[in-house]
């Protein structure tokens, strides 16, 4: 079935580094531009980072701009966040999504589980 | 930027009780928003996008409309599977997610 399973959280400390994994399966993920999402504990959902199908548009949130890095590998039907510097408030919940059409911004229509980062000494 | 105002913060409903969310967008996103509900320790689930079009395998009992910058999310006939927190998200410009309102029990 189509699903999306994140992978890669954890506990890091205050200036380390992190990177998340998200394996798509069920659909053709070539085909769609994917995101990241996250959600600290008790808040909203904040959209983070979206990469197009093929890799050669990404654009960001201001919050994380020049910390983070979002890629794929197609070949390995596997979307990536590459978290840098990481601070107290990059801690939440963080969610790989699916766009629904053919837009880079898009509905988001498949979610992942979510994968855990606690930023703390 | 575009800021999204969602309305109420917190709504609380019987079974069976119609009720509607209401998201603000402050410059016109066209018809570009789609609504989410989430329940605790889940993921978001897509119930709307394009502001008025249901997702597959949504109940009929979820419906959206409006354009421009007012859109509205109304839930006919409460169910007890509806308690949970729903998010309006504009998609005209970036991605952006509204604040959520909590439907609770009353």
């Amino acid at each position: 079935q189509v699903q999306l399973v994140e992978s890669g959280g954890g506990v890091v400390q205050p200036g380390r580094s992190l990177r998340l994994s998200c394996t798509a399966s069920g659909f053709t993920f070539s085909t769609y531009g994917m995101h990241w999402v996250r959600q600290a504990p008790g808040k909203g959902l904040e959209w983070v980072a979206v990469i197009s199908y093929d890799g050669t548009d990404k654009y960001y949130v201001d919050s994380v701009k020049g910390r983070f890095t979002i890629s794929r590998d197609n070949s390995k039907n596997t979307l990536y966040l590459q978290m840098n510097s990481l601070r107290a408030g990059d801690t939440a919940v963080y969610y790989c999504t699916k766009d629904y059409g053919d837009y880079v911004f898009d509905a988001f229509d498949i979610w992942g589980h979510g994968t855990m980062v606690t930023v703390s000494s | 930027d575009i800021q999204m105002t969602q309305s109420p913060s917190t709504l609380s409903a019987s079974v069976g009780d119609r009720v509607s969310i209401t998201c603000r967008a402050s410059q016109s996103i066209s018809s570009w928003l789609a609504w989410y509900q989430q329940k605790p320790g889940k993921a978001p689930k897509l119930l709307i996008y394009k502001a008025s079009n249901l997702q597959s395998g949504v109940p009929s009992r979820f419906s959206g409309s409006g354009s421009g910058t007012e859109f509205t999310l109304t839930i006919n006939n409460l169910q007890p599977d509806d308690f949970a927190t729903y998010y309006c998200q504009q998609y005209n410009s970036y991605s952006l997610f509204g604040g959520g309102t909590k439907v609770e029990i009353k």
